[in-house]
């Protein structure tokens, strides 16, 4: 079993949608829990940062962690055509030198 | 330069040649990290150095990957005898501080290599 589990999608919403992506964890031990973007062909690209459980917001983006159902959850407001990516969950516990990946979900938004 | 640069984008090799791929950090970048994407996977973590010491190799997946940093700046990721399942993506990570704290300290990553081995 993975320690960083992530539904592959592909998940397809209109323009303007709400879009919510998840992933499970296993290791107790994590406390920085980040969202990655990535575009087709280009390194994934930092979107939330988050230490420990409780909520984060930026703009059209939320994070969520609940730590003691070691869930973590990405909201995106009002999507967009441009949001269309991968959007990969990573985890690191205190020392900040490992990140554990999801496998990413693949995300469409329809104009 | 602008952001963490990676040579060659693309790379073609056949089983049992020797590649070596670049990585030029964000100038000042303390921290530097390779990672292995395998297609519609995540990044798997491969090594890392804080300067030119390599802190942690826990994630080569073999002694045929070797990676240096000898000056702190420039990497270099070498795999010997390379085999088809090291067809992957190799991203290159820098981050300008050590692991500790609770600051961002989220990285940088370049556009990776590509490399396929026929």
């Amino acid at each position: 079993q993975k320690e960083v589990e992530q539904d592959p999608g592909p998940l397809s919403v209109p323009e303007g949608a709400i879009v919510s992506l998840n992933c499970t964890y296993s290791n107790s031990a994590f406390q920085y829990f980040m969202w990655y973007r990535q575009y087709s062909r280009k390194g994934p690209e930092l979107l939330m940062y988050t230490y420990s459980s409780g909520n984060k917001e930026d703009g059209r983006f939320t994070a969520q962690v609940d730590k003691s159902s070691k869930y973590i959850s990405l909201f995106i407001r009002d999507s967009q055509p441009s949001d269309s990516a991968t959007y990969l969950c990573a985890m690191s516990s205190y020392n900040f030198n490992k990140f554990y990946f999801g496998s990413g979900t693949k995300l469409n938004v329809k104009p | 330069g602008a952001g963490v640069s990676q040579s060659p984008r693309y790379k073609v090799a056949k089983r049992g040649q020797d590649v070596a791929l670049r990585c030029d950090p964000i100038s000042g970048h303390v921290s530097l990290f390779w990672y292995q994407q395998a297609l519609g996977q995540g990044p798997e973590f491969l090594t890392y150095f804080q300067n030119e010491a390599q802190l942690d190799k826990s994630g080569l997946p073999s002694d045929r990957f070797f990676a240096e940093r000898p000056e702190g700046s420039v990497s270099t990721l070498k795999i010997q005898r390379t085999q088809q399942e090291d067809s992957a993506v190799y991203l290159c990570a820098s981050s300008i501080r050590t692991g500790t704290g609770r600051s961002n300290y989220g990285y940088t990553f370049g556009s990776g290599t590509r490399l396929t081995v026929v």
